[in-house]
């Protein structure tokens, strides 16, 4: 079964530093990717996301993620964080084939950037 | 960018009543969504739906549950009855392509 793994449930940088939140996932071929992100009491937001070509893209607000295929990997980075980043992200697989499947998500990293 | 609402905002019952989560999804997607998520763990994908039928659903979504776009402006999430392992929050999606998430109903059973 597909599934996607967030190592880390918590990361606590200071503003202006750089970011990155860490994405595996298992599936026999290389899926749709996507990077989410949710504030309070909103709903999720998409950042960016991955079909094919270029491994490094780029999304909203200063995010890209790398795909790797031999890692099976789609980590998130920031070059320098901003209080406002401060949320959850989710990292979530499209299934199937079809960009409209069914989304299986991470578990989430929550993202605390302090002054 | 486009807004998926959802209503209510919070619901709390009783166990074994009936709920009905409401969907104002984006005006023009034709793909509709439901996931849940209990506190403390990641989102799981319960049921989608097009053209009036479902396409998939997954374990999660139980014979209480249902769904259906009456009038082609909500989409709905039912359950009947209502147990206490339905407490969580639910979130609508919709999509022509990407998914666009609503801010979640959480639902709390007693």
């Amino acid at each position: 079964a597909q599934s996607v793994t967030q190592p880390d449930a918590r990361v606590t940088v200071s503003e202006g530093a750089s970011l990155q939140l860490r994405c595996k996932y298992s599936y026999s071929a290389t899926p749709y990717l996507f990077w989410y992100v949710q504030y309070p009491r909103q709903g999720l937001q998409m950042l960016l996301k991955y079909y094919s070509g270029d491994p490094v893209v780029q999304g909203v607000n200063g995010f890209e993620a790398e795909f790797s295929k031999s890692d099976s990997s789609f980590h998130l980075r920031k070059a320098s964080v901003h209080w406002s980043d401060s949320a959850v992200y989710f990292c979530a697989v499209s299934e199937g084939t079809q960009v409209v499947g069914q989304l299986t998500f991470g578990s989430g990293t929550r993202l605390q950037v302090y002054a | 960018g486009p807004k998926v609402l959802q209503i209510p905002s919070h619901q709390i019952i009783d166990m074994g009543q009936m709920v009905t989560l409401n969907c104002d999804p984006v005006s023009n997607h034709l793909y509709f969504y439901w996931y849940k998520q209990i506190l403390g763990q990641q989102m799981e994908f319960l049921v989608n739906f097009y053209n009036g039928k479902v396409m998939e659903k997954s374990k999660l979504f139980k014979d209480q549950f249902s769904v259906e776009r009456p009038d082609g402006s909500y989409f709905t999430l039912k359950i009947q009855p209502t147990a206490l392992e339905d407490s969580a929050v639910y979130f609508c999606a919709s999509s022509l392509g990407e998914q666009y998430f609503g801010p979640g109903t959480r639902l709390t059973v007693l």
